[in-house]
This record gives C-alpha cells, structure tokens and sequence, in this order.
C-alpha cells in the first residue's frame, strides 16, 4: 500500500529558482493540504483542497501555488525560492469529517534554499 | 497565538514512569482532537483520537475537557520506544488540521 507519495526527499535550491514539490495518495481521499515545518514552529498548514479544482490558502501561503486537477495529485509549486523557504514539507491527505477522520502523511521533502 | 497550545518540553522520564502531557485550544469551533506520534525526521503519525467521554488504547489515555478546552495524554509504563514528540491537533470545518508545536519526550534507561 502506497498511501502518500512525496518527491522529492531532499532538495537544494538556489534564491530564485522554481520547483514543485510531488504528492500523489492513491486511497481516494477528498482532502489533501500541505504543511511546512519548522524548528519550534511546529506543522503550519501552506494550502489545503477538499476535492478536485477546489484550494484554499492555508496560514503561511505566500510564495506557494497549488492546484489540484486530479483527486489523487496535489503538487506544490514554489514561484521563486527564498531562504526563509528552507524547511521540511509534508504532504497530507485524509477523509473528510469526524472524529474517525485520520491524516496520512508523505514522509516529507527537505528544501534547502541557498 | 496558536489555537492548540502545547509545552513543548523536553520531558525526560525514567523507563517505566507515568507522564502526562497537556494541550488547550482557544478555537472552540474546532470539532475533534487527536494525539500524533512524530519520530526524529519522520512523518507523524496518529496515535489516538481523544474523545469528551475519556479513551484509553493500551498504556495510553486520552481525555478531552470542552468547558476548558483542555486536552490530555497519559502514558503509563512508559518504554524507551515512547521517545517522539507528541503532538496535539484539533480538526475544524471537518478536514482542517491544526497542529500544536509539539513536546518531547525522551525516555531514559
């Protein structure tokens, strides 16, 4: 079982350039968001979708795009990497509602921006 | 101001010790609680969803206080392998995650 694939696993980007971060889940699930994380920040939500053509800004969403044209894929595109964008990116993917509702993680892409 | 606050620790405990970790959440909108295990440089994981009426999976407990908004994680026995950071999440509008930064918990010989 695939559950959430991340690629790539590490990455190193000079300031200025672009790249897209890969999710992919193969268990059907509605809801899909991405998080970065940061030492002694914590999971901070980036964009989020509840469906197919559905995104919404999370709480830190500049600098990012998403899109979501396919239930299981939702990449995530950075426009113009700065150094305040290194730090280590989890994809998500889940269920909609409830207390039964369990997240599944990719295994997280590290970006460093220099 | 976060709304799932959490102290982050580091709480170091002797194997076989009982340890207790608290989280308050100032949304009150937020629907449900979950307790996530995250092992060094690894993706978290869900340990257990907490509910009003207390739940209990093994040597964990879980308990969730609306009127306080107060959330708790109880670890009895605790072994070695219980070392991760522990995080506190609350869930709103049905899919939106919020996430506690996190407290550490390393379980020593």
């Amino acid at each position: 079982n695939a559950g959430v694939t991340q690629t790539p696993k590490f990455q190193v980007l000079k300031t200025g350039q672009s790249m897209t971060l890969q999710c992919a889940q193969d268990m059907n699930h509605e809801y899909m968001s991405w998080y970065r994380q940061d030492p002694g920040m914590g999971l901070r939500l980036i964009h989020y979708s509840v469906g197919a053509g559905i995104t919404d800004q999370g709480e830190v969403p500049n600098g990012y795009n998403v899109s979501r044209s396919t239930t299981e894929d939702f990449p995530l595109r950075l426009l113009s990497a700065a150094p305040s964008q290194t730090s280590v990116y989890f994809c998500a993917s889940s269920r909609a509602g409830g207390e039964n509702t369990e997240a599944f993680f990719g295994q997280g892409t590290r970006l460093t921006v220099v | 101001r976060k709304e799932v606050e959490q102290d982050p620790g580091p709480f170091n405990v002797p194997e076989g010790a009982t340890v207790a970790f608290n989280c308050t959440y100032s949304n009150s909108a937020s629907q449900s609680f979950f307790w996530y295990r995250q092992d060094c440089r690894k993706e978290p994981k869900l340990l257990m969803s907490v509910y009003s009426s207390g739940n209990e999976d093994g040597r964990f407990t879980a308990q969730l206080n609306r009127a306080s908004q107060y959330i708790s994680l109880l670890i009895r026995d605790s072994k070695l392998s219980d070392s991760a950071t522990y995080l506190c999440v609350g869930l709103r509008s049905g899919y939106a995650l919020n996430f506690g930064k996190g407290t550490s918990l390393l379980v020593t010989p």
